[in-house]
């Protein structure tokens, strides 16, 4: 049981290429996030997924695609990278229904710096 | 709209001193509460939670107690050890908004022999 991967742990990227990160649970989850972290800031929502097929916007979308085919799998894709994208990215899952009662399991994360 | 407050830190302490982080939190319902913890190199955790005023959640000697009428959620712990150096954010989620977490900026704690 490996939990919720991430990959790459680390990418250097150009202002203007384009990237796609990387996530997959092995949980059975139905909901899946994407949150980025920077200093002073805690974590804010860009995107998440309630179930396969299904997604919808968080707190900081713009810049960011994201598409969800299979209940274990959650991409992230950023279109054309700029440096205020570099922050530290995870993704996170838990089992369907409210998070007001159940718990986020969180990915190791995923640092990005854009140059 | 829903947001969370907490001190910032950074906090440094010596082992076996005793711990408190405070967190506050604006909610437009009745919001569940969690602490996550985040330590150097990892995701976060669930360190603990509470789901109804007054509930306290406790894990590994930590522990915090929803305290509706002063909207708080403080973090505390009797004795720190050097291994509770890492981030800790408070968090709050609706139980009428099912799919959205909101946390606090996190603060960063280090404990020293």
């Amino acid at each position: 049981n490996a939990g919720v991967t991430q990959t790459p742990k680390f990418q250097v990227l150009k202002t203007g290429q384009s990237m796609t990160l990387q996530c997959a649970q092995d949980m059975n989850h139905e909901y899946m996030s994407w949150y980025r972290q920077d200093p002073g800031m805690g974590l804010r929502l860009i995107h998440y997924s309630v179930g396969a097929g299904i997604t919808d916007q968080g707190e900081v979308p713009n810049g960011y695609n994201v598409s969800r085919s299979t209940t274990e799998d959650f991409p992230l894709r950023l279109l054309s990278a700029a440096p205020s994208q570099t922050s530290v990215y995870f993704c996170a899952s838990s089992y369907g229904g409210s998070l007001a009662y159940n718990e986020q399991f969180f990915g190791p994360g995923t640092r990005l710096t854009v140059l | 709209g829903d947001s969370v407050t907490q001190m910032e830190g950074p906090v440094t302490l010596s082992e076996e001193a005793f711990l408190t982080i405070n967190c506050t939190y604006t909610a437009t319902g009745y919001p569940s509460l969690f602490w996550y913890v985040q330590y150097p190199g990892e995701g976060l955790q669930l360190l603990l939670k509470a789901t109804k005023a007054d509930d306290k959640g406790s894990n590994k000697g930590f522990e915090a107690t929803y305290r509706k009428e002063t909207t708080s959620f403080h973090l505390e712990k009797g004795s720190v050890q050097v291994s509770d150096s890492a981030v800790y954010f408070c968090a709050l989620s609706e139980k009428t908004s099912y799919d959205k977490v909101i946390f606090g900026p996190g603060t960063s704690l280090s404990v020293i022999p």
